[in-house]
């Protein structure tokens, strides 16, 4: 089946530290890639995506890079800030079908300054 | 860019009532859009999937007669949680995407709707 499997949080990080958040896939097909980002109380929003092999999705400092070869997605920030304590998501989208979304189960992460 | 709205934002009900839950697509045509429950810090589960013009497709285990989805026109989706109950608090989002499906268009999400029956 598709499905995606996220590193279980919460992440917790002072302000200026690294971030990665890491993300397997497991898909039939060629599927399109994002991470979505959700602050509280608030509906999901895109924050980077990847549509092929080696691709390197970007926005706001955050890169994930589309590997096929170990079916990953992983998030990185090189400097976080206080303002990015959210919850990330990690998706995958089969581009045949319905096209739904495969969400993983989200990992907290909470910045200190 | 592409914008959702979903409305209400927060909606408190007593039980037995039934809410009714609205996504638009503000500035493109959605052939699909898709509701989501959330559960407290937990991931977000597809619910149905709603087609323009044709009756809505549901996931394994959602009750069909509960949940009333209805997409009658290219930019309107509404969710109807019928006779609610304290159990069917909970946080649901709606997205779409536009017409026509490119390929690696991630979906545009709408604020979600968080509902609380007592």
């Amino acid at each position: 089946g598709n499905s995606v499997t996220q590193m279980e949080g919460p992440v917790t990080l002072s302000e200026e530290a690294f971030l990665t958040i890491n993300c397997t896939y497991t898909a039939t097909g060629y599927p399109s890639l994002f991470w979505y980002v959700q602050y509280p109380g608030e509906g999901l929003q895109l924050l980077l995506k990847a549509t092929k092999a080696d691709d390197k999705g970007s926005n706001k400092g955050f890169e994930a890079t589309y590997r096929k070869e170990t079916t990953s997605f992983h998030l990185e920030k090189g400097s976080v800030q206080v303002s990015d304590s959210a919850v990330y998501f990690c998706a995958l989208r089969l581009n045949t079908g319905f096209q739904k979304l495969v969400f993983g189960t989200g990992t907290r992460l909470l910045v200190s300054p | 860019g592409a914008v959702v709205s979903q409305h209400p934002s927060r909606v408190i009900c007593k039980s037995g009532t039934s809410v009714k839950i609205e996504c638009r697509s503000l500035d493109f045509q959605a052939t699909t859009m898709f509701w989501y429950r959330q559960f407290p810090k937990q991931s977000l589960m597809l619910m149905a999937t709603s087609n323009e013009g044709s009756k809505a497709t549901y996931e394994q285990g959602v009750e069909k007669d509960k949940f009333l989805i209805n997409h009658a026109s290219l930019t309107l989706s509404t969710l109807t949680v019928t006779s609610a109950h304290p159990e069917d608090s909970s946080f649901y989002i709606c997205s779409a995407s536009p017409r026509p499906l490119t390929q690696g268009y991630g979906y545009t999400f709408g604020s979600g709707t968080r509902l609380t029956v007592v």
